[in-house]
């Protein structure tokens, strides 16, 4: 049962445009939302959070949005530029009471930028 | 600051022979965790290890073994390697309550 799930495989935009990278869970208690970035042959690395508490947290040109009525998630990356592209995964973990997070992946989104 | 390595970057087995993969830290994190990477599934997490001297399960455990050898290291070992044991694994970092990750560049196993 996947109970992260980012819907597209890939997206191409243009330069300059808007990329909007989606995310869908199931599990209701999830509580942190976190995305991150890989390029190929490199590991991934974190980009943005956001917890259930907030709608909408920015980081530059990046910003994520949550839904949580319609356990939705939305990655913004506006103006998008060719550095970008990358494949972007949605994680997700329940509210922690210890310490070690379990993060649960969506299976990626292939962003490519074209210049 | 290296941040988190690991070792091999590459491997190939055949099937039914053992080895280890090695995860290093010099982030002083207490958590560190093991994942497998498979094409159109993402990330799935085979065992973590919240603090030194603990390790748990995660998604996918079986086929594997793990040890917390210190703070800063924590290995995984598969005894006899399978072909469903092909992916690319990586071993990634935590500190306390922060819920980020950090991951280690990868390990590229091919099992024949």
């Amino acid at each position: 049962d996947q109970q992260v799930k980012q819907n597209s495989p890939s997206l191409s935009v243009q330069e300059g445009r808007i990329s909007i990278l989606n995310c869908d869970y199931t599990n209701s208690m999830f509580d942190y939302f976190l995305w991150y970035k890989k390029y190929p042959a490199e590991g991934p690395t974190f980009l943005i959070s956001i917890s259930s508490i907030k709608d909408k947290n920015e980081d530059g040109r990046f910003t994520v949005f949550l839904n949580k009525s319609a356990k939705h998630l939305s990655l913004h990356i506006v103006p998008s530029q060719p550095g970008d592209s990358a494949v972007y995964f949605c994680a997700a973990s329940p509210l922690r009471k210890t310490s070690g997070s379990r993060l649960t992946f969506g299976e990626g989104t292939q962003l490519t930028v074209n210049p | 600051n290296a941040g988190v390595t690991q070792t091999p970057k590459f491997q190939v087995l055949k099937t039914g022979q053992s080895m280890t993969l090695q995860c290093a830290q010099d982030m002083n994190h207490n958590s560190m965790y093991w994942y497998r990477q498979d094409p159109g599934m993402g990330l799935r997490l085979i065992y973590y290890s919240a603090s030194e001297g603990t390790t748990d399960k995660g998604e996918v455990p079986n086929g594997y073994n793990v040890s917390r050898l210190n703070k800063r290291e924590f290995s995984l070992r598969l005894e006899s390697a399978a072909p469903s044991q092909t992916s690319v694994y990586f071993c990634a970092t935590g500190q306390g309550f922060s819920y980020e990750q950090y991951f280690g560049p990868g390990t590229r196993l091919t099992v024949t």
